[in-house]
């Protein structure tokens, strides 16, 4: 069973920098895209970016560009999506997402509180 | 930036069939975009419902279809039950890994 389970929640404080984590199982996990999700309070989702563990080859939402930076560690199966200096906007449900067959987002991690406040 | 523009909510009864479209600010949605509907409540992960246009994810219901209506994507679901009370959102695949949501409709069933 294919599987995409995040890290806990987080609680920040403006400035500081933050790692969250997707980690994938029960398939090959070098062969498939990554994406990220975020997802405002009260808001719509948005589309950040994604990332080919196999090579690490990274394309950012042009809206997303500069602002995060997507990584992966292939060696534990794992994804990342992190903040340099978070700010309190960032405040937002992230959700991670393979990216399977005919382009589809077909399995999604539970989804990573990260909340900004001072 | 594309906007991908979305019904901000619809109601149905139980029952009933409501379709919700997904369109282009500039342009036509084709199959060349691949278009994809998601089923989300907040907080919980998003569930694939259609991808590929038309292609039902596993374990879906044929309750949930998915189609090109002119010059929109669509997703029509026939015979509306209590638990797809939800948002829906569409998402376009627009090339070199990046995709676009939605703007997301609510769906009420009562």
């Amino acid at each position: 069973e294919v599987q995409l389970v995040q890290s806990g929640a987080e609680v920040k404080k403006p400035g500081e920098s933050l790692k969250i984590s997707c980690k994938g199982s029960g398939y090959t996990f070098i062969s498939y895209w990554i994406g990220w999700v975020r997802q405002m309070p009260g808001k719509g989702l948005e589309w950040m970016g994604i990332i080919y563990p196999g090579d690490s080859d990274t394309r950012y939402s042009p809206s997303f560009q500069g602002q995060v930076t997507i990584s992966a560690d292939k060696s534990i199966s794992t994804a990342y999506l992190q903040w340099s200096s978070l700010k309190a906007s960032d405040t937002a449900m992230y959700y991670c997402a393979r990216r399977g067959g005919e382009l589809t987002l077909d399995s999604w991690g539970q989804g990573t509180l990260v909340t900004v406040s001072s | 930036q594309t906007l991908v523009t979305q019904e901000p909510s619809f109601s149905v009864s139980p029952g009933g069939t409501v379709t919700l479209t997904c369109g282009l600010s500039s342009g036509s949605v084709s199959t060349s975009y691949y278009p994809s509907w998601y089923q989300h409540t907040p907080g919980q992960a998003p569930r694939t419902l259609i991808y590929s246009t038309n292609t039902r994810s596993s374990g879906v219901p044929d309750r949930f279809s998915g189609s090109i209506l002119g010059n929109k994507a669509a997703l029509t679901i026939t015979g509306a039950q209590a638990d797809d009370e939800s948002d829906y959102y569409c998402v376009l695949y627009m090339g070199s890994g990046n995709y676009v949501f939605g703007t997301g409709t609510k769906v009420i069933v009562l």
